[in-house]
């Protein structure tokens, strides 16, 4: 057990939708990343958020944001989905700085848009 | 943009076969690469984290090599064991934490 938590763990839904994906960092991790990983594809970082704030921003589409609250959680929102949204999304923590520190990842949600 | 790249897309070796797999990055603005071993239905794992310009790290059979002027890092795994199967990632640590596409190992008994 890494020590994140990631929920739903599954989700089901319809294109032009819209989900919340949530993560629970280790305890005391500052940093979260999210990651997407589609079929037969590597993991493609989307965002990173560290003590509230966003630090770094990858690939990630304009109908996708999200944020990380006071208590550290985040949350991944997906809007006006598509059938290519359905992938599994990971996300990790870290302490924070130095950036040379492992990430641990949680479970992942799998999100299936039908 | 960073493009962190892994050699060979996939593997196949006998149980006994001692391998390795190669992860090559852009050199400039290193701050460390990171190994991760990733099994089916869970979740990656860290192996290795390196900072320096000829670190070696090992832990039991498996260890890696880090040379950051030249932009590459080699993972061996000595006598594969079929519980070795998994995919292996190699990331370019920073902010952004962007991965490879991972080399797939399958170990046959």
């Amino acid at each position: 057990d890494s020590g994140v938590t990631q929920t739903p763990k599954h989700l089901i839904t319809a294109t032009g939708q819209r989900v919340t994906l949530r993560c629970s960092p280790r305890s005391g991790d500052l940093s979260v990343y999210w990651y997407q990983q589609s079929l037969d594809q590597g993991l493609q970082f989307l965002i990173q958020y560290y003590n509230g704030e966003e630090r770094a921003k990858g690939n990630i589409l304009e109908r996708f944001s999200a944020q990380q609250f006071p208590d550290l959680h985040s949350e991944l929102n997906l809007s006006s989905l598509e059938l290519g949204d359905s992938a599994l999304y990971f996300c990790a923590s870290k302490p924070g700085p130095p950036m040379n520190t492992e990430a641990f990842f949680g479970q992942g949600t799998r999100l299936t848009v039908v | 943009i960073l493009n962190v790249e892994q050699s060979p897309q996939s593997l196949h070796v006998q149980e006994g076969d001692s391998t390795n797999f190669t992860c090559s990055f852009p050199s400039s603005n290193f701050y460390a690469l990171h190994w991760y071993r990733w099994e089916t239905a869970k979740s990656p794992e860290a192996l290795f984290v390196m900072t320096l310009n000829g670190d070696e790290k090992k832990k039991g059979r498996i260890s890696a090599t880090l040379n950051t002027k030249e932009g590459y890092s080699y993972l061996y795994i000595k006598g594969s064991q079929p519980e070795d199967s998994a995919t292996y990632l190699c990331a370019l640590g920073g902010f952004k934490t962007i991965f490879g596409a991972g080399t797939r190992l399958f170990v046959k008994a």
